[in-house]
C-alpha cells in the first residue's frame, strides 16, 4: 500500500483566500484524524472520522474550518476564509482497531502558509 | 480532560541509553502509545502499551504505569539518526481520540 497520501505538500496563500487540503487514507483503515502542528501548540486533533461519519470537531478551531469525507477514500480540510494564524503542518492519519494498537499511520503533511 | 507532559529537550551521546518521560492527567485512557519525528517528517509509531509493564521492540523499550500516572520510552545504544522529536499519546477511553503530548527533542552527538 501507499500510505496515506496528502496534497498539496506545501501551499502558499493571501489571506482570505480558501485553502482545500486532501487525503487518502490507507485502504481498509476506519478512521481518519485530522491534526494540525505547530510550535506553539504541538499536535492538535481537530476532527476525526470512523466510517466516513465525524465523529468528534470539538478540535475544529472556528467555524472557517470544514472537513467531509465523502466516501472510505478520500476526505477534505478545508479553511474558508484563511488568516496568517492558520500557518501550520496538516497531518492526515488513519488507522484500524486504534484501539487495540494505539497505532496512526501518518501522511506526509501539508504545509500551509498564509501570508 | 487530558493532559500529557514530556521534557522539551534531552542530549546524550552516541551509544549511550536516554529515557524520555510521560506524566499525564487524564479521566481514563486504553492505552500509551510513542512516536518519532524527524524535522521535516510525519510522526511515525514506535510502540504501544495497553498494559502495564514493559514493552521491547529492539532498541527501544516503553513502559507504562496506570497507578503512578507515568510512562517512558528507554532508546538504547543510541545512533544519530535517533535525534529526532518523540512524542507519548494516549488513548481517550470510551472514544477513538489520540491525544499527543508536548514532544521531547532529542539530539544525540557523536
Amino acid at each position: 500500500d501507499a500510505g496515506v497520501i496528502q496534497s498539496p505538500r506545501h501551499e502558499v496563500t493571501e489571506m482570505g483566500q480558501e485553502v482545500t487540503l486532501r487525503c487518502k487514507p490507507i485502504s481498509g483503515h476506519d478512521y481518519l484524524f485530522w491534526y494540525r502542528q505547530t510550535m506553539m501548540r504541538g499536535l492538535e486533533l481537530l476532527i476525526y472520522f470512523n466510517n466516513n461519519v465525524p465523529i468528534d470537531d470539538s478540535g475544529m478551531p472556528e467555524d472557517r474550518f470544514s472537513a467531509k469525507m465523502p466516501n472510505a477514500s478520500f476526505s477534505t480540510l478545508k479553511i474558508q476564509p484563511s488568516e496568517p494564524r492558520d500557518s501550520a503542518v496538516y497531518f492526515c492519519a488513519s488507522s484500524f482497531l486504534i484501539e487495540n494498537t494505539g497505532e496512526l499511520f501518518f501522511g506526509e503533511g501539508s504545509r500551509l502558509t498564509v501570508l | 480532560g487530558q493532559s500529557l507532559e514530556q521534557p522539551s529537550e534531552v542530549t546524550a551521546v552516541e551509544g549511550a541509553i536516554v529515557q524520555i518521560n510521560c506524566t499525564y492527567q487524564t479521566s481514563g485512557f486504553y492505552g500509551l502509545s510513542w512516536y518519532q519525528q524527524h524535522d521535516g517528517g510525519a510522526p511515525t509509531f514506535l510502540s504501544y502499551n495497553a498494559l502495564d509493564g514493559l514493552e521491547e521492540t529492539g532498541r527501544f523499550s516503553s513502559f507504562l504505569s496506570r497507578s503512578d500516572s507515568y510512562g517512558y520510552l528507554l532508546l538504547q545504544e543510541l545512533q544519530m539518526k535517533d535525534s529526532a522529536s518523540y512524542f507519548c499519546a494516549v488513548g481517550v477511553y470510551n472514544t477513538d481520540k489520540l491525544i499527543f503530548g508536548t514532544g521531547t527533542r532529542l539530539q544525540v552527538f557523536p
